[in-house]
């Protein structure tokens, strides 16, 4: 059983319109959340930390979270090709600083 | 956040040879890793680094195959032994925070023939 699902991709979405991604998480016992995008080639890049129930806007990027659901988005408005990447959820369990990766998801953004 | 450097960016290497990988962070860090990402997968923690003691290692990984040093709070080594093809991959390092968010460098590219 994986500890942390996200939704199969690729994920192709025109340029201007908003990509959505999910992830959900088997430990209820979860602390942290992270999105991290990847680009080809390339390690992974930190791009939203959350650690509460709601929302995170940072720019063109919004984290939501749900812990009762296990549960975790992140949104991208105004979607650029710039943001074709894979997008990696982690989360934090009960062991100080280890992170689970889900599998990722790819994004393409088309012009 | 930290400056994080590897070495070697990238190796082919012969099977049944070794070969170790340097991580050297800019500034002095409680948390290192070691992670695996093979080509189409997502990252794989093998080990966490542990200064001054013996790294704690994930089910599936053993130290005689990923020993790893941790000579001080800004450097770490990750050797991949007795490598096999299977071992190709790319090998990652992260340093974490207080707030559990980790940061990688630049991974090392290693194909074994």
């Amino acid at each position: 059983q994986k500890e942390v699902e996200q939704n199969s991709g690729p994920l192709s979405v025109p340029e201007g319109a908003i990509a959505s991604l999910n992830c959900t998480y088997s430990d209820r016992g979860s602390q942290s959340f992270f999105w991290y995008r990847q680009y080809s080639g390339k390690s992974p890049e930190l791009i939203m930390s959350i650690y509460s129930n709601g929302d995170k806007e940072d720019g063109r990027f919004t984290a939501q979270l749900n812990k009762a659901s296990q549960y975790v988005s992140l949104l991208i408005r105004d979607s650029q090709p710039s943001d074709s990447a894979t997008y990696l959820c982690a989360v934090g369990g009960t062991s100080y600083g280890k992170l689970t990766f889900g599998q990722g998801t790819i994004l393409t953004v088309h012009p | 956040s930290a400056v994080i450097s590897q070495k070697p960016s990238r190796d082919i290497c012969q099977r049944g040879t070794s070969l170790t990988i340097q991580c050297q962070v800019d500034s002095q860090v409680t948390m290192m890793f070691w992670y695996r990402q093979q080509p189409g997968q997502s990252l794989t923690l093998i080990a966490t680094a542990n200064q001054g003691s013996e790294a704690t290692y994930e089910s599936g990984f053993v130290i005689d195959k990923f020993p790893i040093s941790r000579p001080n709070l800004t450097f770490s080594t990750l050797t991949v032994s007795n490598m096999s093809p299977e071992d190709s991959s790319i090998y990652l390092c992260s340093v974490g925070n207080q707030g559990n968010e980790q940061f990688f460098g630049p991974g090392t590219r290693l194909t074994v023939l």
